[in-house]
């Protein structure tokens, strides 16, 4: 089957660095998108790793290695506004192999305080 | 260009009851895959639909079943609601070989 894993809760303070850990089981596998949930709102795409290595998109970065089934997301020059939850998942092909579907992590609720 | 839209925002249902919800995906957007999200938790994965058919399946019984239009808008029907039911139900939209989904703000489906 597939599973992600990624901590509950994270805090840290304005302006820090802070990084969101990702580790997953699956079959298929084709990448690792991040998503931004802020209470009761939609999940917004931060970004997608297909391959290992670095995808850096203005104060955020992913990272994926394929080898280790594990990726993170950084946040840099945290602001008040980015206080959301985070969800790892999984692009794969399923159980029945056509297209390709997302399966999410629990998610990380961030708490970034002054 | 117009997101992906769901409705109706809220809704409260008895038990037993049957439901619809429904979704226009963003335009360009021929995939739309449903997900419902219980509190506190990540979404997941009911089903999704392309060319009009379901093409895959998440663990949701039959009482969970989808239609997809020509014009790519979608539905989602629940039959027999449980108060196990209520959450919030999301729909996204994307391109077939793309990898970046789009949400709608979704569906708060209550059932008491």
């Amino acid at each position: 089957g597939q599973s992600l894993e990624q901590p509950s809760e994270v805090t840290a303070v304005e302006g820090a660095i802070v990084q969101i850990n990702c580790t997953y089981q699956t079959s298929g596998f084709y990448g690792l998108s991040w998503y931004q949930q802020h209470d009761g709102g939609a999940p917004t795409f931060l970004s997608y790793n297909a391959l290992d290595g670095l995808e850096e998109t203005g104060r955020f970065s992913s990272f994926l290695s394929r080898s280790d089934s594990y990726g993170y997301l950084l946040l840099q020059e945290l602001q008040m506004k980015d206080s959301a939850s985070y969800f790892c998942a999984v692009r794969d092909r399923g159980l029945t192999g056509g297209g390709n579907k997302l399966t999410f992590g629990t998610g990380t609720q961030l708490k970034v305080e002054l | 260009d117009a997101g992906v839209t769901q409705s109706p925002t809220h809704l409260i249902k008895t038990r037993g009851q049957q439901v619809t919800l429904r979704c226009s995906p963003k335009s360009g957007h021929d995939t739309v895959s449903w997900y419902q999200q219980a509190l506190g938790q990540g979404p997941q994965f009911i089903f999704q639909y392309y060319e009009e058919e379901e093409r895959q399946r998440g663990n949701f019984p039959d009482r969970f079943s989808g239609h997809q239009f020509p014009n790519y808008s979608s539905e989602l029907n629940v039959n027999a609601l449980l108060l196990g039911d209520s959450a919030l139900y999301l729909c996204a939209s994307s391109w077939d070989r793309g990898y970046g989904y789009t949400f709608g703000s979704g569906t708060r489906l209550t059932v008491v």
